[in-house]
């Protein structure tokens, strides 16, 4: 079946410029995470939405990151005033919601940001 | 707070030789571990993972790794390395309480010699 789709596979922005980067889970998982994986940094969490729970935002560097969840199904993660320090690879995962352990996260292929 | 230390950046090793990559992990109780492998434009994908029971997990193409609670290791290894194995290796930490996020580590990169 389908994994977990993400858009654009590249974006390079000028700095300054708003951002959207889109997730499309595998269907019927009902937990969805970003991740950020910059060069030699391994991966970072930014938020993670389970079902109709307030999301975990803790992971989220400042408060020009935000995302959104419509639905329970595709998540749109946004950076506004984008700034070079940005420049990375932003992962999307989902998962059945139960422990990482039982409900093994499907990771996409990633969103590889830019910015000049 | 939970954390992973994979010590080895890079490792090159030829083919058909023995792998061993290294994870330390802390955390707070008994953790979830896992290891993830992420191939030239591929997405992560999940090679084994432990929570209790047998201390020695087998996974996926070939890979074990060994969970020793005394020295806070969770390393990966393979027998015999394959030249499709090339790839990068994330070591993971995870929780079973309300935060399901995983801890990973910085990666090893891995390099297949002919």
């Amino acid at each position: 079946g389908a994994g977990v789709s993400q858009s654009p596979s590249n974006k390079v922005t000028e700095k300054g410029k708003d951002v959207e980067l889109r997730c499309d889970p595998i269907s019927g998982h009902t937990a969805l995470y970003w991740y950020r994986q910059s060069l030699g940094q391994g991966l970072e969490f930014l938020i993670y939405f389970q079902g109709n729970s307030a999301p975990d935002k803790s992971g989220l560097p400042s408060d020009r990151f935000s995302a959104e969840r419509t639905g329970g199904s595709v998540s749109t993660l946004t950076i506004q005033r984008t700034q070079q320090e940005d420049s990375a690879v932003y992962l999307c995962a989902s998962s059945g919601g139960g422990t990482p352990y039982n409900s093994p996260l499907h990771f996409g292929n990633g969103t590889r940001l830019t910015v000049t | 707070a939970q954390s992973v230390t994979q010590p080895d950046i890079h490792i090159t090793v030829s083919e058909g030789a023995s792998l061993e990559l290294r994870c330390n992990y802390s955390y707070g109780a008994t953790p979830y571990l896992f290891w993830y492998v992420q191939s030239p434009g591929q997405g992560l994908q999940l090679l084994l993972k432990y929570f209790s029971g047998d201390t020695l997990v087998q996974g996926i193409k070939g890979f074990e790794a060994e969970f020793k609670r005394s020295q806070s290791s969770f390393n990966l290894r393979k027998p015999s390395v394959h030249w499709s194995d090339a790839a990068e290796y994330f070591c993971a930490v995870g929780g079973s309480g309300s935060a399901r996020q995983l801890t990973f580590g910085s990666g090893t990169q891995l390099t297949v010699l002919p």
